[in-house]
């Protein structure tokens, strides 16, 4: 079985634009949260996706949001793009919300914002 | 005040050693704990859970839950130069009604050869 998988893997942006990640998780996962990792803050949560529906959100500004479309598949959005938004962004999948013992994280994505 | 607190390390044991790796939470409502091993470069990998008091084991892992403490540990046995990683200690603070996993920033655990 696939892993979850994350697109792209690098990026590098500049100041005050946007980007689009991307999350394809585990055939039959319908469940995707999706983290922040910095080497100041550790890993965040930012929010999590079921049944299209975003279930949860961190305690991030509103330049961060996300969507799930039918096929589980998850996007996230971060717009007016800041240096403190570089990071590696990952996502992880799991069947059902709440089976920690089962999400299974992705690659991440590098994103570099100059 | 940080609800996740890990000691940053770098922990460095000798091979074959125990390694111990200590976590304390804020949040007495927690009922899910998690260990994750990162290796440079790579994302985290679930090498341990534990929901209920006392010690569970894992082949050489042994998480360790005391929720009256607030403390929960894990202790590699027979390190091994593979060990070698950062490891994370996660939990759920939301008590299985709100899940999300709220991180330690990590130990990073080195065993020499």
């Amino acid at each position: 079985k696939a892993g979850v998988t994350q697109t792209p893997r690098y990026l590098i942006k500049t100041r005050g634009q946007q980007v689009t990640l991307s999350c394809s998780p585990i055939s039959g996962h319908r469940s995707v949260s999706w983290y922040q990792q910095t080497p100041g803050q550790g890993l965040q949560f930012l929010f999590e996706y079921f049944s299209e529906t975003q279930r949860n959100k961190g305690n991030f500004p509103g330049r961060f949001s996300g969507r799930q479309f039918s096929n589980s598949r998850s996007e996230m959005n971060v717009s007016t793009l800041e240096l403190g938004d570089s990071a590696l962004y990952l996502c992880a999948s799991s069947p059902l919300p709440g089976l920690g013992d089962e999400q299974y994280f992705g690659p991440g994505t590098r994103l570099t914002v100059t | 005040q940080k609800e996740v607190e890990q000691n940053s390390g770098p922990l460095s044991v000798p091979e074959g050693a125990i390694a111990s790796l200590n976590c304390t939470y804020s949040d007495r409502v927690s009922q899910s704990f998690f260990w994750y091993r990162q290796y440079s470069g790579k994302s985290p990998e679930l090498i341990m859970s534990i929901y209920s008091n006392g010690d569970k084991e894992d082949g050489r892992f042994t998480a360790q839950l005391n929720k009256a403490s607030q403390y929960v540990s894990l202790l590699i046995r027979d390190s091994q130069p593979s060990d070698s990683a950062t490891y994370l200690c996660a939990l759920d603070p939301s008590g299985g009604s709100n899940y999300k996993l709220t991180f330690g920033k990590g130990t990073l655990l080195t065993v020499n050869p």
